[in-house]
């Protein structure tokens, strides 16, 4: 199976700075990223999809970027509703398999 | 709007079955390529199991091979997860999502349930 390694694996930040979040891919993949936010209690949400591309009714805050093994969630300006765990995930080939999860603090 | 369901969690011993359902509104499930993701308790999300919405051809995380089965009843717009010969390990939060597929395009996860939970103890 593909192993997808995220880090950090927390990350302690404030309402307005700039993050970035890495998966980085045990082969390429091309660019068969999405990225989920969860939040405790609530159903994971989707951000971007094909490692790039922002889902509607996701803030243009955050981004996506990378292709074959790669890739970066960036968000550009942090607001106290982005405090929340965050996974990278592989569609590219079975089993999909996500990272181990970032888990994003107010500092 | 779209929504998916999911139900039948619960409490059971180790060996035993489960059958989750997960019911969808607003769109087909044979439209869609249908998930199931797991969390246990205090850790990261896991992928568990598919059916795509061509040919209706399934795919399983090794783990759960030979033990869980995904089905779909388009009838009742409904997808299952049969899960036989529990254990402990199988303990989680079961979310079920729908995904779009082109191809090899996919477009993600959109829509996912509150989940339910499946407690495996003796």
């Amino acid at each position: 199976a593909i192993q997808m390694t995220q880090s950090p694996s927390s990350l302690s930040a404030s309402v307005g700075d700039r993050i970035t979040i890495t998966c980085r891919a045990s082969q390429a993949i091309r660019n068969n990223v999405a990225w989920y936010q969860l939040k405790p209690g609530k159903a994971p949400k989707l951000l971007i999809y094909a490692a790039s591309n922002l889902q509607s009714g996701a803030p243009s805050r955050f981004s996506g970027r990378g292709s074959a093994r790669d890739f970066t969630l960036t968000i550009s300006s942090l607001q106290p509703e982005d405090f929340a765990t965050y996974y990278c995930l592989q569609d590219y080939i079975h089993p999909h398999t996500f990272g181990q999860g970032t888990k994003l603090e107010i500092k | 709007q779209a929504q998916v369901e999911e139900s039948g969690g619960g409490v059971v011993q180790p060996g035993r079955s489960l059958r989750l359902s997960c019911a969808a509104s607003g769109f087909t499930v044979y439209s869609y390529d249908m998930h199931w993701v797991r969390q246990a308790p205090g850790k990261g999300l896991e992928w568990v199991a598919d059916v795509s919405h061509h040919g209706g051809s399934t795919n399983y995380v090794d783990s759960v091979k030979g033990r869980f089965t995904i089905s779909r009843d388009d009838s009742k717009n409904t997808v299952f997860l049969h899960m036989n010969g529990l254990i402990p390990e199988d303990t989680a939060v079961y979310y079920c999502a729908r995904l779009y597929s082109e191809g090899d395009y996919f477009y993600g996860m959109d829509v996912w349930g509150q989940g339910t939970t499946v407690t495996v103890s003796s």
